[in-house]
């Protein structure tokens, strides 16, 4: 069964902490992506790649990096971790192609105080 | 700004009746819109998708309709049944919508 594994399910910093989220997909795709999902936003994209050591700004990229030195695994980094990060982070991979659907993670709920 | 909109937070429909999920865009350019659904605790699930070249696309239940000229998808669940019960979103390339909760009722 093909996946795409979060390292966290949950996930408490303190404010002020640099952050790392992992994300690892074992179907060999192209393309990675990191969204948050808030209530009445829907998912929001930060940051894609589409290919190894590869990678985008999506809509919202402020107060995040990421880094992709393996093709199975995209990580984000949350610079300074602050309470509006709050949220639920959804990782997601597809194949090369518009067309293709993604596969996405469980999430990582990640809460900074 | 949003370029894929769902303004229905909420849907709920009879058992076995059709249930319409809408979705506006702004994008001219997205290649393919797709549809997920989402259940409580679990990522988005890949439903469906259509090319922007084409008007219609089914798959068993669900169906999906683009209307370029007002840039307006739908998506059509016929029959509804409890188990469609979950947060719909649509997604236009990379971009999605706010979500629609659909409640399909016994």
């Amino acid at each position: 069964d093909v996946k795409v594994t979060q390292s966290s399910r949950y996930l408490v910093k303190r404010t002020g902490e640099k952050v790392f989220l992992e994300c690892v997909q074992d179907m060999d795709h192209e393309n990675m992506f990191w969204y948050r999902q808030d209530p009445g936003l829907g998912l929001r994209l930060i940051y894609f790649s589409y290919d190894v050591k590869m990678k985008e700004k999506g809509d919202i990229p402020e107060g995040y990096s990421v880094s992709r030195e393996k093709k199975e695994r995209f990580s984000l980094i949350l610079e300074s971790a602050s309470t509006n990060q709050t949220s639920m982070y959804l990782c997601a991979s597809s194949a090369l192609g518009a067309g293709y659907g993604y596969t996405f993670g469980s999430g990582t709920r990640l809460t900074v105080v | 700004d949003q370029q894929v909109k769902q303004n229905s937070p909420s849907l709920s429909v009879q058992e076995g009746r059709i249930s319409i999920l809408n979705c506006d865009y702004t994008n001219s350019m997205f290649d393919y819109f797709l549809w997920y659904k989402k259940y409580p605790a679990e990522g988005p699930t890949f439903l469906i998708s259509i090319s922007s070249i084409k008007d219609k696309n089914e798959d068993g239940r669900f169906t999906v309709f683009l209307n370029k000229s007002a840039k307006h998808l739908s998506l059509h669940i016929v029959p509804s049944q409890p188990g469609d019960s979950a947060v719909y979103f649509c997604a236009g390339d990379m971009r999605f919508g706010a979500g629609t909760r659909l409640t399909v009722k016994p």
